[in-house]
């Protein structure tokens, strides 16, 4: 199957700092997912994109779809202590199976 | 709606023994898909079921295996338990086969 990039693996952020994660594709994606996995849960889904270039928000959160459909990238502006979690990106490939990246913890320090 | 039902919730097995895990999808959900979490091995995509049939396989040996019955309600078994087997399995489920997931609270394995 395809296989999602994700970078950094870590992220250790002081409250109010940004932070960025990011997922690279070789191939092509058709689509991308964004889910948020905190502590001791479950993952929760977030957002999806389907069109190239296409940019979305929630609030403080910041999703973007590379002109290329082969990367996607998710911004934090200010962080909050609420925001602490693993943060994965996804994507179905032809197969349609749903397929994870690596994901980013993101620790925020008060 | 009542969300993604995973039993049991923590299990205690023994190296060898074998082990079933249950998965109720939200209702009218027909997509159900299992994945293996650990610390180190993040989301591994173990199967998925769409309207009973298995749609999708992971990388993972003939020790696992699932199956999904006619009310979308899934079942993952897995026998010969190693000790590597020991992790969070997450049960997810879906409207259609792309669309966002929705995942249960999983079932923590441990072999001992």
């Amino acid at each position: 199957g395809q296989q999602v990039m994700q970078i950094p693996q870590y992220q250790h952020v002081q409250e109010g700092e940004d932070f960025t994660t990011y997922c690279n594709s070789s191939t092509t994606l058709s689509n991308i997912q964004w889910y948020k996995q905190r502590p001791g849960g479950h993952p929760v889904f977030l957002i999806q994109l389907v069109k190239s270039g296409e940019v979305k928000k929630q609030k403080r959160l910041t999703f973007q779809f590379g002109e290329a459909k082969k990367n996607s990238s998710l911004h934090i502006t200010a962080t909050q202590t609420t925001d602490v979690g693993t943060y994965f990106c996804a994507s179905t490939g032809s197969a349609r199976q749903l397929t994870f990246g690596s994901g980013t913890q993101l620790t925020v320090l008060p | 709606k009542a969300g993604v039902t995973q039993t049991p919730r923590y299990l205690i097995k023994t190296r060898g023994q074998q082990v079933t895990l249950s998965c109720s999808p939200i209702s009218g959900h027909r997509s159900v898909s299992w994945y293996q979490q650990t610390p180190g091995q993040g989301l591994q995509f173990l199967f998925e079921y769409f309207s009973e049939t298995q749609r999708n396989k992971g990388n993972f040996p003939g020790r696992f295996s699932g199956r999904q019955f006619s009310n979308s309600r899934s079942e993952m078994n897995v026998s010969t338990l190693e000790l590597g087997d020991s992790a969070l399995y997450l049960c997810a489920s879906s409207l259609h086969r792309d669309t966002e997931a929705f995942f249960g609270q999983g079932t923590r394995l441990t072999v001992v």
